[in-house]
């Protein structure tokens, strides 16, 4: 398996732009986490999906961002409209089980807001 | 929610040397907890991990620790190198999501 991949893989834009990360997980995964990495607030649990449907959004930060699972191979996270603090790298990760085994992290999307 | 401490946020050791990271966490009905390493630039990456039916796990110069009645975990790493150097996260998990501890740096010097 190739592992989770991401897109894209930097991501520069004005404020005010939608931005959209998208990610396929790993194929037979049930599990998708969405984290959002800053050196202020570490790693931060966004939302996460269990058979495409979410479960826990309530690390969304705020109304801006939106994310969706039509399908058990992917993923997108869309932020609109962008601000400059939401600059920072974006990781999707996956797991067979739930945040009880293994997570596989992306690459990531590191997401510049100007 | 669950609240998941990491100390030290900076560790620098001498090649060769045993390294230790701590961890509490504050959510009873948390059973596991892994352990992933980031290096610069790359996505984390598990290392080594524990349930809490276990309280201690080993592999190969890594081992992990779990007090679960005082609700800290640590990681010790033996006979340090300087590929070990990364930021070393903990997490504690209900099964569902995972908390992440703030990382550790880890800087191994040769």
């Amino acid at each position: 398996d190739a592992g989770v991949i991401q897109s894209p893989r930097h991501e520069v834009t004005e404020m005010g732009q939608e931005v959209t990360l998208r990610c396929k997980p790993i194929s037979g995964h049930d599990y998708l986490f969405w984290y959002r990495q800053t050196m202020m607030r570490g790693l931060e649990l966004l939302i996460y999906f269990n058979n495409n449907v979410p479960i826990d959004d309530s690390g969304m930060p705020e109304d801006r961002f939106s994310a969706k699972m039509p399908n058990a191979s992917f993923s997108t996270l869309k932020i609109q409209p962008s601000e400059p603090r939401d600059s920072a790298v974006y990781f999707c990760a996956s797991s067979f089980g739930g945040g009880g085994y293994e997570q596989y992290f992306g690459p990531g999307t590191r997401l510049t807001v100007t | 929610g669950e609240n998941v401490e990491q100390h030290p946020s900076t560790l620098s050791v001498q090649e060769g040397d045993s390294a230790v990271i701590k961890c509490t966490y504050s959510d009873s009905a948390s059973n596991y907890f892994p352990w992933y390493k980031q290096e610069l630039g790359k996505r984390p990456q598990l290392i080594i991990d524990i349930r809490s039916n276990v309280g201690e796990k080993k592999d190969q110069r890594i081992a992990v620790t779990l007090n679960k009645t005082a609700k800290h975990f640590s990681l010790h790493i033996t006979e340090t190198q300087p590929e070990d150097s990364a930021v070393y996260f903990c997490a504690a998990s209900d099964g569902g999501k995972s908390t992440f501890g703030d990382g550790t740096t880890l800087t191994v010097k040769p």
